[in-house]
């Protein structure tokens, strides 16, 4: 079966340092990664997906980048974090399957910028 | 990104009603879907539809893909007090994109 991880759980990071968070997908192969960040209260807002190695869109202009150096492995990054980043970032998989997708979520990481 | 119109963003209820939150949005999905989050866990699908008109149960739930493609609603049925947490409409565009409404954020007093 699939499994999606995602680290770490909760992140305390300064203004102006750098972010990685990972997340990697396990029992699928060529899997459309993506990453969303839910801001406190509100509905997850779509930032990059990937559809392979190396293919990134990026939905919304914003501090972070995102890569995916491995089929099953999507990194989120920053150079110098904002206090605007603070959130619950949230990576999720689909495929393709016999009735169209369905997105599926790791357990997110709750990021704290101060 | 695509705009979901997601209402209402909150309800308090009684053990035992019924509840019904809907989606509506001015693109056509390809997919709707349904989530639940529980409080710090990543969203949870309930239901997936995929043509137009489509009816889902899962136990209590039942939701229905629009006709017009533009809309979807999520019913529960006796709820419970597990029933508590943000449930998300999605709607899936272009085989790679979901975008999700803003949440309904349900209560149920036992």
């Amino acid at each position: 079966s699939q499994t999606i991880h995602q680290w770490p759980a909760t992140l305390v990071q300064p203004v102006g340092s750098p972010l990685s968070l990972e997340c990697t997908v396990e029992g699928t192969s060529n899997p459309n990664l993506y990453w969303y960040r839910q801001a406190a209260g509100r509905g997850l807002q779509l930032l990059f997906y990937s559809v392979g190695i190396g293919q990134i869109s990026s939905e919304v202009p914003q501090n972070l980048s995102a890569s995916r150096p491995q089929d099953r492995q999507f990194i989120l990054s920053s150079k110098k974090l904002l206090l605007s980043d603070s959130g619950f970032y949230l990576c999720a998989w689909s495929v393709l399957g016999p009735r169209n997708t369905e997105a599926f979520f790791g357990q997110g990481t709750r990021l704290t910028v101060v | 990104g695509q705009q979901l119109n997601q209402s209402p963003q909150s309800m308090f209820i009684q053990e035992g009603e019924d509840v019904s939150m809907n989606c509506t949005s001015s693109s056509i999905f390809n997919t709707w879907l349904w989530y639940k989050q529980d409080p710090g866990e990543g969203p949870v699908l309930l239901i997936a539809l995929y043509k137009a008109g489509e009816l889902t149960s899962n136990g209590r739930l039942t939701a229905q893909f629009g006709i017009t493609r533009k809309d979807s609603f999520l019913n529960i049925s006796a709820s419970i007090p597990s029933d508590v947490g943000i449930y998300f409409c999605a709607g899936q565009l272009n085989f790679n994109k979901f975008y999700f409404g803003s949440g309904t954020k349900l209560n149920v007093k036992p």
